[in-house]
């Protein structure tokens, strides 16, 4: 099983592209990456997953480089209520018999 | 739309007292449902998750129980409560794709126990 190591914490300002680190050097082959985003007493919420190379939505990015041993979570132009915790999920799915670890999780503060 | 509901959302209860939390998801069928404990500052870990009524797969070997008595309806439970179970509660649910899909959490219940 893939085991991820994140930043305890980061901080950034208002406007500023933030980007996230995630370290998964053990990935295996059917491994997907996965992010959620977690406010304070909340559950957390889904926000990008990808298999390799680069994928996009409208509220971030994920870059995966070639070996997959790594993820970069990209939030362009942040503002304060991107203040959260982060995780980097990386698991599979084999035969609905789910294989997912949750990283530590990386809290984000951002600062006007 | 589909919801998620969890209760109650916040509990205090006694050592050695015996525990229930029920977690139930609309407007969807057969989901995959799952069980999380995240302590005070900490990941989340997963406790049990399940793909079927009366399916039930356990994470971590512990004093807890979890049943699926409908296809909606997950539910989590122990014996007697300790003091390491202390802790804030999720549930989640989402849809076999084949590949691991966007999970959906509930509000959570906050569990403290004395």
């Amino acid at each position: 099983l893939a085991k991820t190591t994140q930043p305890i914490s980061m901080d950034s300002y208002e406007g500023q592209e933030v980007n996230i680190t995630c370290s998964h050097n053990n990935i295996a082959t059917n491994d997907y990456i996965t992010w959620y985003q977690q406010f304070p007493s909340q559950g957390p919420r889904f926000i990008i997953q990808g298999y390799k190379t680069k994928v996009t939505n409208e509220v971030a990015s994920l870059f995966i480089p070639a070996d997959r041993k790594s993820s970069t979570l990209s939030l362009p132009r942040v503002s304060l209520s991107d203040t959260a915790v982060y995780y980097c999920l990386v698991g599979d799915s084999v035969d609905s018999n789910y294989q997912l670890i949750w990283g530590a999780g990386t809290k984000l503060i951002i600062k006007p | 739309s589909q919801t998620i509901h969890q209760w109650p959302a916040t509990l205090v209860q006694p050592v050695g007292s015996p525990l229930s939390l029920e977690c139930t998801v609309e407007g969807t069928s057969n989901p995959n449902l799952y069980w999380y404990r995240q302590a005070a500052g900490r990941g989340l870990q997963l406790l049990f998750y399940s793909v079927g009524i009366g399916q039930i797969s356990s994470e971590v070997p512990q004093n807890l129980s979890a049943s699926r008595p409908q296809d909606r309806q997950f539910i989590l439970s122990s014996k007697k409560l300790l003091l390491s179970d202390s802790g804030f509660y999720l549930c989640a649910w989402s849809v076999w794709q084949g590949i691991p899909s966007e999970q959906f959490f509930g509000p959570g219940t906050r569990l403290t126990v004395l």
